[in-house]
């Protein structure tokens, strides 16, 4: 247990509508990556933010967004779903000072 | 971002010495080498990480030559639990990093 824990595990959704991923980060960890992960695609960096702050973005769609609270829980909203977007999505976190990321179980995603 | 180049798939056989290698020849100065392991639908782990020469935790070891254009990742006396993909990343630690995971190294480990 990486203690990084995300939610849901499973979803399924119709195309063209919109979805939440919630991740909570480990305890005292400021940074939270979202990653995205399909079969032809590979781990896909999205998104990093710190302590609230958007700290560097990777490969994510603009109807892709996503956000860090006070709290430091992170969600990642998709809208206008693809059959494209069906993957697993992974959120990680680590602390200040720390290269190591830690990563939650993953939302499986499916579009229909 | 350093591109990584490690080959796509390896077998060996239980209790055998794994080495994969991961190229890098455009590394920057500040950049650390950094492997994770990931098992099928599950979030990729953490394994060991490196700058230069070598480095060895209880699970592997990490040799990265003096031009640091390359590395390689050793597993000792590896077991059929170790069957995984294993991604070598390149990046500095900075904040704002931006971890590029490539295609990674599927190991299969046979009886």
């Amino acid at each position: 247990d990486s203690g990084v824990t995300q939610t849901p595990k499973h979803l399924i959704t119709a195309t063209g509508q919109r979805v939440t991923l919630r991740c909570s980060p480990r305890s005292g960890d400021l940074s939270v990556y979202w990653y995205q992960q399909s079969l032809d695609q590979g781990l896909q960096f999205l998104i990093q933010y710190y302590n609230g702050e958007e700290r560097a973005k990777g490969n994510i769609l603009e109807r892709f967004s996503a956000q860090q609270f006070p709290d430091l829980h992170s969600e990642l909203n998709l809208s206008s779903l693809e059959l494209g977007d069906s993957a697993l999505y992974f959120c990680a976190s680590n602390g200040r000072d720390s290269y190591e990321q830690y990563f939650g179980p993953g939302t499986r995603l499916t579009v229909t | 971002l350093a591109k990584t180049t490690q080959p796509i798939s390896m077998d060996s056989y239980e209790g055998q010495e794994v080495n994969i290698t991961c190229s890098h020849n455009n590394i920057a100065t500040n950049d650390y080498i950094t492997w994770y392991q990931q098992f099928p639908s599950q979030g990729p782990r953490f394994i060991i990480q490196g700058y230069k020469t070598k480095v060895t935790n209880e699970v592997a070891s990490l040799f990265i030559p003096a031009d640091r254009k390359s590395s390689t990742l050793s597993l000792p006396r590896v077991s059929l639990s170790d069957t995984a993909v294993y991604y070598c990343l390149v990046g500095d630690n900075g904040y704002g990093q931006n971890f590029v995971f490539g295609p990674g190294t599927r190991l299969s480990v046979l009886p």
